[in-house]
């Protein structure tokens, strides 16, 4: 069955960098676009990130753009997220999830890891 | 880009039917059949059970529709159970190679 696992999660001081790691099984990964998705606190969800299934496009949020940049691995089958200059407004849980269909829709999400920017 | 609008909240006795609304813009909702709708469960991972506006993953319960007019979308959820109790969250595909959600609908099965 489909898996998702995200880890790299941890708590971070504002201006320091995390990377997330999204571990993928169970489907053939290098024939699906991946996407990163967030939820603050009390929050609803929020897009961050998505890239092609080759690695090779790439489209952020504008709120992430220019400091996160996401990447993946197809042949160890995970997805990152690399995210520079973190503020407390990046405070979230953090979803890796596949895309189904012809749209942007996300039929698999992992569980989720926890970033938590704070001084 | 700007969240999508739904209600904060929506609430039904069992049995009963219940609707949500999406409400965009031109270059969202109303510009692509590419709206899907989530239930998460608070602490567990978001569901797809409606995606390009009108259609089921495999698995999901034909108690759950939707459906779009222009700018908004809806989903509805007939033959409302305690298990639907959850937060539901539509999406669409945006004109800026993006994806926008709405901010979340708690619904509340009385």
């Amino acid at each position: 069955q489909v898996q998702l696992a995200e880890s790299g999660g941890g708590v971070v001081q504002p201006g320091r960098s995390l990377r997330l790691a999204c571990a993928a099984s169970g489907f053939t990964f290098s024939k699906f676009d991946m996407h990163w998705v967030r939820q603050a606190p009390g929050k609803g969800l929020e897009w961050v990130a998505v890239v092609s299934s080759g690695g090779d496009t790439r489209f952020y949020a504008d709120s992430v753009k220019g400091r996160f940049t996401i990447s993946r691995d197809n042949s160890k089958s995970t997805l990152f997220l690399q995210m520079n200059s973190l503020t407390v407004e990046d405070t979230a849980v953090y979803y890796c999830a596949k895309r189904y269909g012809s749209g942007w829709n996300l039929d698999y999400w992992g569980q989720g890891t926890l970033v938590t920017v704070s001084s | 880009q700007s969240a999508l609008t739904q209600p904060a909240s929506v609430s039904g006795s069992p049995g009963q039917s219940v609707t949500i609304s999406c409400t965009g813009s031109n270059s969202d909702v109303g510009r692509y059949n590419y709206v899907s709708w989530y239930q998460h469960h608070p602490g567990k991972a978001p569901k797809l059970i409606i995606y390009d506006v009108n259609y089921r993953p495999s698995g999901v319960s034909d108690r759950f529709s939707g459906s779009k007019s222009g700018i908004t979308a809806s989903l509805t959820v007939s033959g409302l159970q305690a298990e639907d109790e959850a937060n539901y969250y539509c999406s669409s595909y945006t004109s800026s190679a993006s994806l926008v959600f709405g901010g979340g609908t708690k619904l509340t099965v009385l």
